[in-house]
């Protein structure tokens, strides 16, 4: 089955500044990567996702990238802002999404003041 | 609703008791999966339905896990004979379908077996 990796599991960064979170997967069938940011708590809410037919897609301050060839894919946030302190999980799946996801163990991103 | 409701938000079960776990997916969703998230990790698969049909199974952790959405809304997560690893938040999500990919979560059940 897929095994996802997602590093760094924890990253602080001053407000304004970048972040970038990474993650890994094994299974090449794997077609949507999905981003979930999970305050502590809440549910987990998607923030962007990517199919695999594109190598990058932004939405404001986010980001995703991803490249097939060597299965890994990332997370962008640029001028970061203290309300983006939360858990972020990557994802994969092969079905689309028609299939159950495999979440990576996420990373808890810390934005000093 | 507006969103997945999930019920009770919290449960604490003696080990042994059975315990059951109630989701309402957003109405009209098709697609609905409960997950199992252990303490600092991130949520792992354990069912999927699609309408009344249970696809796919393979993520429940042992035959203790019965899960069941006989009219294709409302699922129900039932655990038999608690065990205290059985301790984590469950979530469902449910998913539209016909092509649409994000799934929405719900707030989860908290379980703690003592």
């Amino acid at each position: 089955g897929e095994n996802v990796e997602q590093h760094p599991s924890t990253l602080s960064v001053q407000e304004g500044d970048s972040a970038v979170i990474k993650c890994t997967y094994s299974d090449s069938a794997s077609n949507y990567f999905p981003w979930y940011k999970q305050e502590l708590g809440k549910r987990p809410q998607l923030i962007i996702d990517i199919r695999s037919n594109v190598g990058e897609k932004k939405d404001q301050r986010i980001a995703v990238t991803l490249n097939k060839t060597a299965k890994h894919f990332s997370l962008h946030i640029t001028e970061t802002q203290p309300e983006d302190s939360a858990v972020y999980f990557c994802a994969a799946t092969s079905g689309g999404g028609a299939d159950g996801l495999t979440f990576g163990k996420g990373t808890h991103l810390i934005i000093q003041p | 609703g507006a969103g997945v409701s999930q019920s009770p938000r919290y449960k604490v079960a003696k080990r042994g008791q059975d315990v059951a776990l109630r989701c309402d997916p957003i109405s009209g969703h098709v697609s609905l999966f409960w997950y199992q998230q252990a303490l600092g990790q991130g949520p792992e698969f354990l069912t999927y339905f699609q309408n009344e049909a249970q696809l796919d199974k393979s993520g429940l952790p042992s035959d203790r896990f019965f899960a069941e959405r006989p009219e294709g809304s409302v699922s129900t997560l039932k655990i038999q004979r608690t065990q205290q690893e059985d301790s984590a938040v469950y979530l469902c999500a449910s998913r539209r379908g016909g092509g649409s990919t994000e799934a929405f979560f719900g707030q989860g059940t908290r379980l703690t077996v003592v």
